[in-house]
């Protein structure tokens, strides 16, 4: 059974400051990692998929680093703004698509004004 | 170009009773999946179509689930007769799949289908 865990569960960050949180995952079997942006009630929208140890992604306020040999993945916002308030997931691919993603349980990101 | 849509977004159903979800995948992808998020919990993966065959179906809880793709275009999955802790919302997600480049991999969803099993 893979585990993916997120940290933290849930997070309180004020308007403007800087925030980021951890995606652990099997460092065995590795083929990808996916990072979604989900805001309830609407569909999980993809940020990321990371393939390479040490990848960097960014995309706007929001980028993501890789380290696949021990398992970990970080995303970082800069300058919180008040629309990044979210749940965000991350998701261990082992398959490439042959197989399902197995996903956190999510951070909740609440931006305070 | 259309993401990926799901039908009906709500249903209340009562504990023996079945219901059918429909999702319609992103015109072109032949990766469609279906995972289920029930309160509180991640997450998780039911089953992979590529086109109209199962890819893979190891997630699907008990024979009381049946997932159909015909034709290879939208998908449908029936829950009957269903029971109490089939409560959650049930995402489907596409992807068209380039073998050999994995950031072209991701998997699009859409909004979910919230059921309730009373």
């Amino acid at each position: 059974i893979l585990n993916v865990e997120q940290s933290p569960q849930s997070l309180h960050v004020q308007e403007g400051d800087s925030t980021n949180f951890t995606c652990s995952f099997p460092s065995s079997n590795f083929y990808a990692l996916h990072w979604y942006r989900w805001e309830t009630a609407k569909s999980p929208e993809a940020l990321f998929v990371m393939t390479l140890n040490g990848d960097e992604k960014k995309k706007g306020r929001i980028s993501a680093t890789l380290n696949t040999k021990e398992g970990y993945s970080y995303l970082y916002i800069k300058g919180s703004q008040p629309e990044d308030s979210a749940t965000y997931l991350c998701a261990f691919d082992s398959g490439g698509g042959a197989d399902g993603l197995t996903f956190g349980k999510g951070t909740h990101l609440i931006i305070q004004p | 170009e259309a993401g990926v849509t799901q039908f009906p977004s709500h249903s209340v159903i009562e504990k023996g009773q079945t219901v059918t979800l429909r999702c319609d995948p992103i015109s072109g992808h032949d990766n469609l999946y279906w995972y289920r998020r029930v309160m509180g919990k991640e997450i998780k993966f039911l089953l992979h179509f590529v086109k109209e065959s199962k890819q893979d179906e190891s997630g699907m809880p008990n024979n009381r689930f049946l997932a159909e793709r015909t034709g290879g275009t939208y998908s449908t999955l029936k829950v009957q007769p269903a029971e109490l802790e089939d409560s959650g919302v049930y995402f489907c997600a596409s992807s068209q799949g380039f073998p050999g480049d994995r950031t072209m991999e991701t998997q699009y969803f859409g909004p979910g289908t919230r059921l309730l099993v009373l």
